[in-house]
């Protein structure tokens, strides 16, 4: 199995909701990372964890919250998020931090409104 | 800081012809050069991992070259075909951030 899975596919929330992304993967990989995407640009990266600890925040706002509850779980909590937060949000693993091939999840297409 | 650029920015050519993507990177100090495939609004499917030890990575009709001490790498495709029609991106990993990123390559193949 090299999938990284994420759920939803599609997210519309308001600027004062909750709301959480999911991504998993099942292929013993330590190392997990969330990507942010806007149109017609590359991925930013967001987070790292590694062996489940946070290692890397690009300096991402507070209305982010990561969490890796286990090794194949990774979530990223959403909270007072802003219209121009709207974006495709990538998950990725590889099998450990740095200088390993990434698997991308197919990602979540958020709207914020 | 590493800098990833990609030319060209969009490509358009007809079915079954030969084409090369160029990526070129700032910082020849990489670890590996990863080369992506991007369909809209998809995620990312890993083509090619190059390491900074080697010289070349083949997969099917891809395969990607690297020159790491110009700072280059190129990505062929051989006989296209209007499924390979994507952006690919290339990134590079080089120390404090994992992956560098360019701004990709849309390519368009024409039946």
């Amino acid at each position: 199995d090299t999938e990284v899975t994420q759920t939803p596919k599609h997210l519309v929330m308001g600027m004062t909701n909750k709301k959480s992304l999911k991504c998993e993967q099942h292929m013993g990989h330590r190392a997990m990372y969330w990507y942010k995407q806007k149109a017609k640009k590359p991925p930013e990266l967001m987070f790292v964890y590694s062996y489940e600890k946070l290692s890397i925040n690009e300096s991402v706002p507070s209305r982010f919250s990561p969490e890796c509850p286990n090794s194949s779980l990774l979530n990223l909590h959403l909270h007072a998020l802003q219209p121009e937060d709207s974006a495709l949000y990538l998950c990725a693993s590889s099998i450990q931090d740095r200088s390993y091939e990434q698997y991308f999840g197919p990602g979540t297409r958020l709207t914020v409104t | 800081k590493q800098e990833v650029t990609q030319i060209p920015a969009a490509l358009s050519v007809p079915e079954g012809e030969n084409l090369v993507l160029n990526c070129s990177f700032t910082d020849s100090a990489i670890y590996n050069l990863q080369w992506f495939r991007q369909d809209p609004g998809k995620g990312l499917t890993s083509l090619l991992l190059i390491q900074s030890s080697q010289r070349e990575q083949t997969s099917g009709r891809l395969n990607a070259s690297l020159d790491k001490s110009s700072g280059r790498s190129t990505l062929y495709i051989a006989a296209s075909q209007p499924g390979d029609s994507a952006t690919y991106l290339c990134a590079v990993y080089s120390g404090n951030t994992p992956l560098v990123f360019g701004k990709g390559t849309r390519l368009s193949v024409i039946a």
